[in-house]
C-alpha cells in the first residue's frame, strides 16, 4: 500500500522568508500528486497537481509554486512567505479511474 | 472552488447512537468520496461510491447517493468514542479531471462515552 511522507510536520517561519516542504511516496509509481491547503476548521483547497515528472497544473494563483523533480517526489515552494500563507498543507497521490486519494499527514505552517 | 457543502457543521452523539451526515454538491460528478481526519492529521479514505451507484456499505458505514438530487448521506452506525473526527465528502468530476477532488467543509462529529 501507498505511504505518504511530508516534512516537516510543523514549520514557524517570518513574513519574507522562503519555504520549500517535501512530499515523497512510497509503495507506487507513476502517480497523480496533489497539494492542498487547508485552513483552521475548513475544506481543502486544491493548489497545485501534477500527472508526471515535470508537469505541473496550478489551481489557484499565489505565492506558491510546485516541482516534481522525480516521479515520487513533489515540492512545494514559496520565494517569500505572506501571512495569508499560513496554514495545513496536506500532500496526496492517487489515480485517476475510480481511485481514492491517499494523504500524508501535512505540515502546518505558520507564518509570523 | 468548493462545491460541496456539509450538514451540519457539527454533531455531537453518545456513543451507541447513529450519525448521519449530509453531502450536497452542484455538478456532476463520476464519484463522490468520504473521508476523515483526525485533527492535526491527513485525511483517511473511507468509501468510494459510484454515480452509477444508489448505496454502499463498509463495515459500520453506509453511504447513500441521489444523483437527481446532487446529495449523499454518510451514516455511520452504534457509533464509538474513536469515531470522533471530521469527515469530509469529495467529488471527481471525472473526464480530464485528473482525479483531483473537490471537498466539502466537512462535519465535526463528537461521540461521547
Amino acid at each position: 500500500s501507498q505511504t505518504i511522507h511530508q516534512w516537516p510536520a510543523t514549520l514557524v517561519q517570518p513574513v519574507g522568508s522562503p519555504l520549500s516542504l517535501e512530499c515523497t511516496v512510497e509503495g507506487t509509481s507513476n502517480p497523480n500528486l496533489y497539494w492542498y491547503r487547508q485552513a483552521a476548521g475548513r475544506g481543502l483547497q486544491l493548489l497545485f497537481y501534477s500527472v508526471g515528472i515535470g508537469q505541473i497544473s496550478s489551481e489557484v494563483p499565489q505565492n506558491l509554486s510546485a516541482s516534481r523533480p522525480q516521479d515520487r517526489q513533489f515540492i512545494l515552494s514559496s520565494k517569500k512567505l505572506l501571512l495569508s500563507d499560513s496554514g495545513f498543507y496536506l500532500c496526496a497521490s492517487g489515480y485517476l479511474d475510480n481511485s481514492p486519494l491517499h494523504f500524508g499527514n501535512g505540515t502546518r505552517l505558520t507564518v509570523t | 472552488s468548493q462545491q460541496g457543502e456539509e450538514d451540519p457543521q457539527a454533531l455531537s452523539i453518545q456513543e451507541g447512537e447513529n450519525a448521519t451526515m449530509n453531502c450536497s454538491y452542484k455538478t456532476s460528478i463520476n464519484n463522490l468520496q468520504w473521508y476523515r481526519q483526525n485533527s492535526g492529521r491527513g485525511l483517511v479514505h473511507l468509501i468510494l461510491i459510484r454515480s452509477n451507484e444508489r448505496e454502499k456499505h463498509s463495515g459500520r458505514l453506509r453511504v447513500t447517493l441521489d444523483t437527481s438530487k446532487k446529495s449523499s448521506s454518510l451514516l455511520i452506525t452504534a457509533s464509538r468514542a474513536a469515531d470522533t473526527a471530521s469527515y469530509f465528502c469529495a467529488t471527481d468530476a471525472g473526464g480530464t479531471s485528473y482525479g483531483k477532488l473537490t471537498f466539502g467543509q466537512g462535519t465535526i462529529l463528537t461521540v461521547h462515552p
